[in-house]
């Protein structure tokens, strides 16, 4: 069975710092994956997705993810953050053989230190 | 275009009683997927429909059941409701045939007493 695991349950960063938020996964084949943020009391906006080709996808918000196949990692980025990035972040991967039923991670609450 | 719109927004039950939560999707998307999401078990996928037919299933209790109507609007119920199914309830949207990408709605915040 597939899993994702994301390491990290907090992370703080002052505004304007880089972050990075990890993600393992486990799935037999190439798996589609995504990042989604959910701020408080919100739903799921998605940030990007990879299906294949280039491992390095952009995505909205000014954030990016590289998927390493030899990790099983699909970490996301972004160079400078806002304090407007303060939310939870979750990372998934879809099961192809299954409509895409995703499979999340627990998930990353970013706070941002002004 | 409109995103998933989901109502009601909140709700309150009582141990017992059941529930009915509705979901509209995205227009032109035929497919509707259900997430329960709960401080100690996270996201987890409930079920999905496709053209009125279920198409996967999560490891939920029977209490739990949906329907999708001819339009792609989509309706999830939960009878005899725990204490434990407070959670946030979110639906997806995606178009099908192929692409993978599914919407969500803000979600259905249900509190059991």
């Amino acid at each position: 069975a597939q899993s994702v695991t994301q390491p990290d349950i907090h992370i703080t960063v002052s505004e304007g710092a880089s972050l990075e938020l990890r993600c393992n996964y486990s799935y037999g084949a190439t798996p589609y994956l995504f990042w989604y943020v959910q701020s408080p009391g919100q739903g799921l906006q998605l940030l990007l997705k990879y299906f294949s080709g280039d491992t390095l996808v952009q995505g909205i918000k000014g954030f990016e993810a590289e998927f390493k196949r030899s990790q099983s990692s699909f970490n996301l980025r972004k160079p400078s953050v806002h304090w407007s990035d303060a939310a939870e972040y979750f990372c998934a991967v879809g099961e192809k053989a299954a409509g895409n039923k995703l499979t999340f991670g627990g998930g990353t609450r970013v706070l941002v230190k002004p | 275009k409109a995103g998933v719109t989901q109502t009601p927004r909140y709700l309150i039950k009582t141990r017992g009683q059941q529930v009915t939560l509705s979901c509209s999707p995205i227009s032109g998307h035929r497919s509707v997927s259900w997430y329960q999401q709960t401080p100690g078990q996270g996201l987890q996928f409930l079920f999905e429909y496709f053209s009125e037919t279920q198409r996967n299933k999560g490891n939920f209790p029977g209490r739990f059941s949906g329907r999708q109507f001819s339009n792609s609007r989509s309706e999830m119920n939960v009878s005899t409701l725990e204490l434990g199914d407070s959670a946030l309830y979110l639906c997806a949207s995606r178009p099908a045939g192929g692409s993978e990408t599914q919407y969500f709605g803000p979600g259905t915040r249900l509190l059991v007493l």
